[in-house]
C-alpha cells in the first residue's frame, strides 16, 4: 500500500539554525499539507500546497517557514532560523482530488531545537 | 473557534469492553475523521465519515455523526491492549483547502 513518507525521523538543531524537513507524498496525490504536534497537544495545521502553489496556511506559518516541491516528488517544509519554541513533532500529509478523500499522514519528523 | 472537541481527554477501560469516544465541533463540515496515534508516532486513519452519513462500520469501529449536534462518535467493540493509544477526530471545513482541524484527543489504555 501506497504511504507518505518523511526524513529525518528525528532532527536535532541549535537555535538560529536553518533545517529543512523532508516529505514525499503518495505519488497520484495532488493536495499536500504540514501539520505539527508540540508534545502533549493537539495536532495544528501549518499549510496547504496544490497546483505548486501555497493554498493556505495558518498564523504559526510566518516568514521563517517556506515550503517547495522541487522536483514533482519531494514536498519540503524549511524553518530558516529556528526557535526553542519551534521544538515539536512535524507530519506531512497528502490527498488526492475531491472533497470526501482522507488525508493520508506521514510518520513525522520529531525536531528538536537547543 | 475550536474544533474537534474530544472527551473524555482519557479513559482506562478492561480488555474486552467497549470504549467510546466523543468529538464536538462548531462549523459546518464535509467530513469528520478518526485518527489514532500511538505513544510518539504518527497518525493512523481509522475512518472517514461523510456529512450526509450518520453512521459507518469498519472492523471493530463504529463512527456515528449527528451534524445537527455538530457531534461524532467512535465506538471501538472487544477492545485489545494494542487499541491503547490517543483518538483523534479531525474535521474538515466547506471551503478552502480542506485543512483538518484536530481536537485535544481521548488517551485511551486498556488493562489487560
Amino acid at each position: 500500500e501506497p504511504e507518505v513518507t518523511q526524513t529525518p525521523s528525528h532532527q536535532v538543531t541549535q537555535m538560529g539554525q536553518e533545517v529543512i524537513l523532508r516529505c514525499v507524498p503518495i505519488s497520484n496525490h495532488l493536495y499536500f499539507y504540514w501539520y505539527r504536534q508540540i508534545l502533549g497537544q493537539k495536532v495544528e495545521f501549518l499549510v496547504s500546497f496544490y497546483n505548486n502553489e501555497i493554498s493556505e496556511k495558518s498564523e504559526i506559518f510566518d516568514d521563517q517557514f517556506s515550503v517547495e516541491r522541487p522536483d514533482g516528488s519531494n514536498f519540503t517544509l524549511k524553518i530558516r532560523s529556528t526557535k526553542l519554541e519551534d521544538s515539536a513533532m512535524y507530519f506531512c500529509a497528502s490527498r488526492t482530488r475531491g472533497v470526501t478523500y482522507e488525508q493520508y499522514f506521514g510518520p513525522g519528523t520529531r525536531l528538536t531545537v537547543t | 473557534s475550536q474544533q474537534g472537541e474530544e472527551d473524555p481527554q482519557a479513559l482506562s477501560i478492561q480488555e474486552g469492553e467497549n470504549a467510546t469516544m466523543n468529538c464536538s465541533y462548531k462549523t459546518s463540515i464535509n467530513n469528520l475523521q478518526w485518527y489514532r496515534q500511538n505513544s510518539g508516532r504518527g497518525l493512523v486513519h481509522l475512518i472517514l465519515i461523510r456529512s450526509n452519513e450518520r453512521e459507518k462500520h469498519s472492523g471493530r469501529l463504529r463512527v456515528t455523526l449527528d451534524t445537527s449536534k455538530k457531534s461524532s462518535s467512535l465506538l471501538i467493540t472487544a477492545s485489545r491492549a494494542a487499541d491503547t493509544a490517543s483518538y483523534f477526530c479531525a474535521t474538515d471545513v466547506l471551503k478552502g483547502a480542506q485543512k483538518l482541524v484536530f481536537g485535544q484527543g481521548t488517551r485511551l489504555t486498556i488493562n489487560p
